[in-house]
């Protein structure tokens, strides 16, 4: 079954203690994505990433770090969380990124920070 | 830059009433435009898109039309179903880009 897989689906964790959300695809996709959906403000892309090796910021960067080791994997890391984090998370994927706009969602990964 | 602009929800119908969710898009040029639905506890999934003026997507009895002069695309569905009920996230996105720019979202509630 074609999937993206976002873990943990559900995190509480304190301030500063860093923390990875990992994502996994099995559709050869070459674009993956992060993005974070607040309250009223919809979905706001956090990175993302063409191919192996190359990733972008997208517009709400700060606080987060992300690497493409392999083109299946898009882990999302947040090196010291703060409470501003505190948001629902998705990872998606596309075959590619050029205005086709069919992104592949996984179910989310809801961030609690204390 | 680019924006999106839902009406607020929630929406409320009974079912087999008629839905109409607003949709209306500020951008320099001719996007591509989607609506995506999100099941409660679920990622968010494309129900139809239209990638030039005066297209229409349709899916699963929903329709949107793409009208340039009112820079709209509204979604509508002439019988909603308690199962239709979900956020709808309206989108927009050029060729090129590496993004989709969302909609706030509007929240659909049917009631049986």
């Amino acid at each position: 079954e074609a999937q993206v897989t976002q873990n943990p689906r559900y995190l509480i964790t304190v301030t500063g203690k860093k923390l990875t959300v990992t994502c996994s695809q099995n559709m050869n996709h070459e674009y993956m994505s992060w993005y974070r959906q607040d309250p009223g403000l919809g979905l706001r892309q956090i990175y993302y990433s063409m191919n192996v090796e190359v990733t972008d910021k997208g517009d709400v960067p700060e606080g987060y770090k992300v690497s493409r080791k392999e083109k299946r994997n898009f882990p999302l890391i947040l090196e010291s969380p703060s409470p501003n984090q505190t948001s629902l998370y998705f990872c998606a994927s596309s075959v590619t990124s050029g205005g086709t706009g069919e992104l592949f969602f996984g179910e989310g990964s809801r961030l609690t920070v204390l | 830059g680019d924006s999106v602009t839902q009406m607020e929800g929630p929406v409320t119908l009974s079912e087999e009433a008629f839905l109409t969710i607003n949709c209306t898009y500020t951008a320099t040029g001719y996007p591509s435009l989607f609506w995506y639905v999100q099941y409660p506890g679920e990622g968010l999934q494309l129900l139809l898109k239209a990638t030039k003026a005066d297209d229409k997507g349709s899916n699963k009895g929903f329709e949107a039309t793409y009208r340039k002069e009112t820079t709209s695309f509204h979604l509508e569905k002439g019988s909603v179903q308690v199962s239709d009920s979900a956020v709808y996230f309206c989108a927009l996105t050029f060729t090129g880009r590496r993004a989709l720019t969302f909609g706030s979202g509007t929240r659909l509630q049917v009631q049986p």
